[in-house]
C-alpha cells in the first residue's frame, strides 16, 4: 500500500507570512497532485508534477517535486486570507490516486 | 458546463438503515470515483468505473457496500445496514481518459448514521 505522509498537519500563520508545507512517501509516483479543499466543498486540483525535480509556479504558489518523485512540497509566498483551506497532495498511478490526509492551513488578517 | 453532481447533501439516518448516495460525472468523462472522507483517515478511495464497468473495488470496506453505475451519467453508492462507523464525507469524482488526470470532485453527501 502506498502512503503518503503530510506535514505539517496543522498550521496558522499571520497575513503576508511565508509557509511550506511536505508531502513524503516511501514509494515513486508516476505524478504527484495537490488539491486545495474549502470547507463544504469538494478538493479542487492545483497542479500536477510528473519530472522528478520539476518545479511549478502558480501566481504565489511553488510546488516541487523530489529528483526521485517520492517526495513535493508546496510553498506559498505572502500568504493571504484567501490561502486558508486543506491542502491534499496526491500520488498517482494512472487513474487511481492515494492521498495524504492533508495540512489544515489558517490564514489570519 | 455543469460539474459533478451529488446527492442528497445531507443525509442522517438510523443504524441499520438503507443509505443510496447519487452521483452524476461531468459529460464526456469515463471515469468515475467513490471516496469516503473522515478526520482520522482523511480521503480514502472506495472504488472507481472506467466506461461504467469497475476497475478496482479493494478500498470499499466491506460487504454492506455496494456501488454500481448502470450507465455513463449516473452511479449510486449504497450501504445496507449502515452502521454510526460509517459516517463520514463521501464525494464522487470524474475525469476522462487520456487528460492529465485532474479529478473534479463533487460537493459531497454528508452522512450521519445515529
Amino acid at each position: 500500500t502506498q502512503l503518503l505522509e503530510q506535514s505539517p498537519q496543522f498550521l496558522s500563520i499571520q497575513e503576508g507570512e511565508n509557509l511550506t508545507v511536505y508531502c513524503n512517501s516511501s514509494s515513486v509516483f508516476s505524478s504527484l497532485q495537490w488539491y486545495r479543499q474549502e470547507p463544504g466543498e469538494g478538493p479542487v486540483l492545483l497542479v500536477t508534477v510528473v519530472t522528478g525535480g520539476e518545479v511549478k509556479k502558480l501566481k504565489r504558489l511553488t510546488f516541487q517535486f523530489g529528483d526521485a518523485r517520492k517526495d513535493s512540497s508546496l510553498h506559498i509566498t505572502a500568504a493571504q486570507p484567501g490561502d486558508t483551506g486543506l491542502y491534499l497532495c496526491a500520488g498517482g498511478s494512472n487513474y487511481k490516486l492515494t492521498f495524504g490526509k492533508g495540512t489544515l492551513l489558517t490564514v489570519n488578517p | 458546463d455543469a460539474g459533478v453532481i451529488q446527492s442528497p447533501r445531507h443525509e442522517v439516518t438510523e443504524m441499520g438503515q438503507e443509505v443510496t448516495l447519487r452521483c452524476k460525472p461531468i459529460s464526456g468523462h469515463d471515469y468515475l470515483f467513490w471516496y469516503r472522507q473522515t478526520m482520522m483517515r482523511g480521503l480514502e478511495l472506495l472504488i472507481y468505473f472506467n466506461n461504467n464497468v469497475p476497475i478496482d473495488d479493494s478500498g470499499m470496506p466491506e460487504d454492506r457496500f455496494s456501488a454500481k453505475m448502470p450507465n455513463a451519467s449516473f452511479s449510486t453508492l449504497k450501504i445496507q445496514p449502515s452502521e454510526p462507523r460509517d459516517s463520514a464525507v463521501y464525494f464522487c469524482a470524474s475525469t476522462r481518459a487520456g487528460g492529465s488526470y485532474e479529478q473534479y470532485f463533487g460537493p459531497g453527501t454528508r452522512l450521519t448514521v445515529t
